[in-house]
């Protein structure tokens, strides 16, 4: 099965600076690539997501970079803002639908 | 829309006891999933759904566990009996092709 491993495992950064999380997958069949993002104690909400007809995706702050040749994405945060901290998982499908999740990136913004 | 409802929010039972969850997926949505969280493993994929059929159920973690749609507006899964290492948060989410997997709120279970 899809094997998704996402580092860091924890991120600290200041405000107004940016943050970048790595996932690399091992299914080179895999071609959808969700982000969520979980506040303490709420659901996983999808942030953005791309798929491998795609290189890159961007979403006002939030950008996603995928390379299919060597099995990994990123996600990349700029302008940090303290909402923005909280856990981020990235995942990978190869059918939308059963995705695998990375074990969570825990960001944290300093004022 | 309200979003996917799940319910109770919060359980605390047992151990050998049974324990149901509940969801109700976003109105028109024709998949349905089931995770399970816990610090240990992470999100885990339990069993998901396509117009109320079950699709592929390998994430189940044993015959204790098992889950039913008998409609498009309503899912269970069951835990009979439950033991203390299934305390996790079960969450349900639900999907249309292209619009991405919306999560509800999350059941804490938690088994004594």
């Amino acid at each position: 099965g899809e094997n998704v491993e996402q580092h860091p495992s924890t991120l600290s950064v200041q405000e107004g600076d940016s943050a970048v999380i790595k996932c690399t997958y091992s299914d080179s069949a895999s071609n959808y690539f969700p982000w969520y993002k979980q506040e303490l104690g709420k659901r996983p909400q999808l942030i953005i997501d791309i798929r491998s007809n795609v290189g890159e995706k961007k979403d006002q702050r939030i950008a996603v970079t995928l390379n299919k040749t060597a099995k990994h994405f990123s996600l990349h945060i700029t302008e940090t803002q303290p909402e923005d901290s909280a856990v981020y998982f990235c995942a990978a499908s190869s059918n939308d639908y059963k995705l695998s999740f990375g074990a969570g990136t825990t960001v944290t913004v300093r004022a | 829309d309200a979003g996917v409802i799940q319910s109770p929010r919060h359980e605390v039972t047992e151990m050998g006891q049974e324990v149901t969850l509940r969801c109700k997926p976003i109105s028109g949505h024709d998949y349905l999933f089931w995770y399970r969280q816990t610090m240990m493993r992470g999100l885990e994929l339990l069993i998901y759904f396509n117009n109320n059929v079950p699709i592929d159920d390998s994430g189940m973690p044993e015959d204790r566990f098992s889950a039913k749609m008998p409609n498009a507006s309503f899912s269970t899964l069951k835990i009979q009996p439950s033991e203390p290492r299934d305390s996790a948060v079960y969450f349900c989410a639900s999907s249309n092709p292209g619009t991405g997997q919306f999560f509800g709120p999350g059941t804490r279970l938690t088994v004594l």
